[in-house]
């Protein structure tokens, strides 16, 4: 099993619907992500937590919202989902202790089409 | 954070060794040098990180030269399997800057039979 699991891994839905994209993590990692990556492109993020109480925005945070429910959990949504909101949606862990790396885990992405 | 620019593209052939460039002239005292991999429609995996010199892993080599402005991954003896983008980061892991660490579009190396 998959020590990030991204629900679900594809999802078409039409303009204006609510969408919500799930995270879990087996890994007992403090630090969640949610980045987007757009064909040809780099990833981009957009929020990140360093623990349940912690939630910051990262470059394009606009038109997106998380919610961070436990430690293992943090659940990405569009509360009207867009067309240029189509993209490749990938969530992250990462933990930092004495001699860690900062090493980010990626999830397997959740392909995500707006009509 | 410190900008990285590494070539867009690369080819090789099977065997060969494959050496991809990343300058980041702008590196701060506590940033370290991290080297990601990416397939297509998965996401990235970390390969190897380095603060100065020279790291060697299971997978590849990390030289950093004095100046610590630039850096390469070596690839040795690569095979179809390493077709993939790399993407090369420099932040401070101790820095909650870190966190926003921007991947940038990477190199995508194509190697051939």
């Amino acid at each position: 099993d998959a020590d990030v699991t991204q629900t679900p891994r594809n999802r078409i839905t039409k303009t204006g619907k609510r969408i919500m994209l799930e995270c879990s993590q087996t890994k007992g990692h403090d630090r969640m992500y949610w980045y987007r990556q757009d064909p040809g492109l780099g990833l981009r993020l957009i929020y990140y937590s360093f623990d349940v109480k912690d939630i910051n925005k990262g470059e394009i945070s606009d038109g997106y919202s998380v919610s961070r429910q436990a430690q293992a959990k943090f659940s990405l949504s569009l509360e009207s989902a867009i067309p240029n909101q189509t993209a490749l949606y990938f969530c992250a862990t990462s933990d930092l202790g004495s001699g860690d790396t900062g090493e980010l885990f990626f999830g397997e992405g959740s392909r995500l089409t707006v009509l | 954070l410190a900008k990285t620019t590494q070539p867009i593209s690369m080819d090789s052939y099977e065997g060969q060794e494959v050496n991809i460039t990343c300058s980041h002239n702008n590196i701060a005292t506590n940033d370290y040098i991290t080297w990601y991999q990416q397939f297509p429609s998965q996401g990235p995996r970390f390969i190897i990180q380095g603060y100065k010199t020279k790291v060697t892993n299971e997978v590849a080599s990390l030289f950093i030269p004095a100046d610590r402005k630039s850096s390469t991954l070596s690839l040795p003896r690569v095979s179809l399997s390493d077709t993939a983008v790399y993407y090369c980061l420099v932040g401070d892991m101790y820095d909650t800057g870190f966190q926003k660490l921007v991947f940038g579009t990477g190199t995508r190396l194509l190697v051939s039979p």
